[in-house]
């Protein structure tokens, strides 16, 4: 069955660089998502996005966020200038509509430390 | 405010016994999809059930199957001959037709299967 794969399984950064989360969404679906989770706490939607746009957005993510699809397969997260309080685990998904009754397929999962 | 609530953060059960997680959530509106996603050791977080809310008949696949009780706004799911590889962190979400189907997880259950 095919999955979604993300890369790297973790990550370790220092506070205040750049790091970029890597994910291959299932070949044919359309729609992309962004979760994380802050250990201890929920699952929290960051973004979604289809045909080269960001569909919606939450608060969660402000300015220091941005997704992108470089190619045909990839979709990223990048944080731009990484803070602490950033260290979660974070999950990308796929989805071959984006009607609310399409299931959503989820990687594995980055988890990202901020030293 | 849309909120998801599971108030067991962990459950146990006798493998081939029945257990029930609990989840309740909050909503103004009519049209959505409840779903449970169990989350193994192994990290990826999988679809185990969904339920349309304007369905009345609950979901059942194989050995899971919901309780959906519309009115209490309550969404548990039943485990029935419960198996050692049912042992994982379950996430009931919820997302509503004009949401961009954002999904809004729950704190998550951790199910252990004892031999």
């Amino acid at each position: 069955e095919p999955e979604v794969t993300q890369t790297p399984s973790h990550q370790v950064t220092q506070m205040g660089q750049e790091v970029i989360l890597r994910c291959v969404p299932i070949s044919n679906h359309l729609y992309f998502y962004w979760y994380r989770q802050i250990l201890g706490q929920k699952v929290e939607f960051l973004v979604s996005f289809y045909n080269n746009e960001i569909s919606e957005k939450s608060e969660i993510f402000d300015d220091q966020f941005s997704v992108e699809r470089p190619d045909g397969s990839n979709f990223t997260l990048k944080i731009r200038s990484t803070k602490l309080e950033d260290s979660a685990m974070y999950f990308c998904a796929s989805s071959l509509q984006i009607l609310a009754a399409q299931p959503q397929h989820f990687g594995d999962g980055t988890r990202l430390s901020i030293l | 405010a849309q909120t998801v609530t599971q108030s067991q953060p962990e459950m146990s059960v006798q493998e081939a016994e029945t257990v029930t997680l609990s989840c309740t959530y909050d909503t103004s509106e009519s049209d959505y999809y409840l779903f449970w996603y169990k989350q193994p050791p192994s990290r990826q977080m999988i679809l185990v059930i969904r339920q349309e809310a304007y369905k009345q008949q609950n979901a059942t696949e194989n050995r899971f199957s919901v309780n959906f009780q519309k009115a209490a706004k309550s969404f548990s799911l039943k485990i029935s001959d419960s198996q050692l590889g049912d042992a994982a962190m379950y996430f009931c979400a919820y997302t509503w037709e004009t949401s961009g189907s954002r999904l809004t997880f729950g704190e998550g259950t951790q199910l252990t299967v004892n031999p």
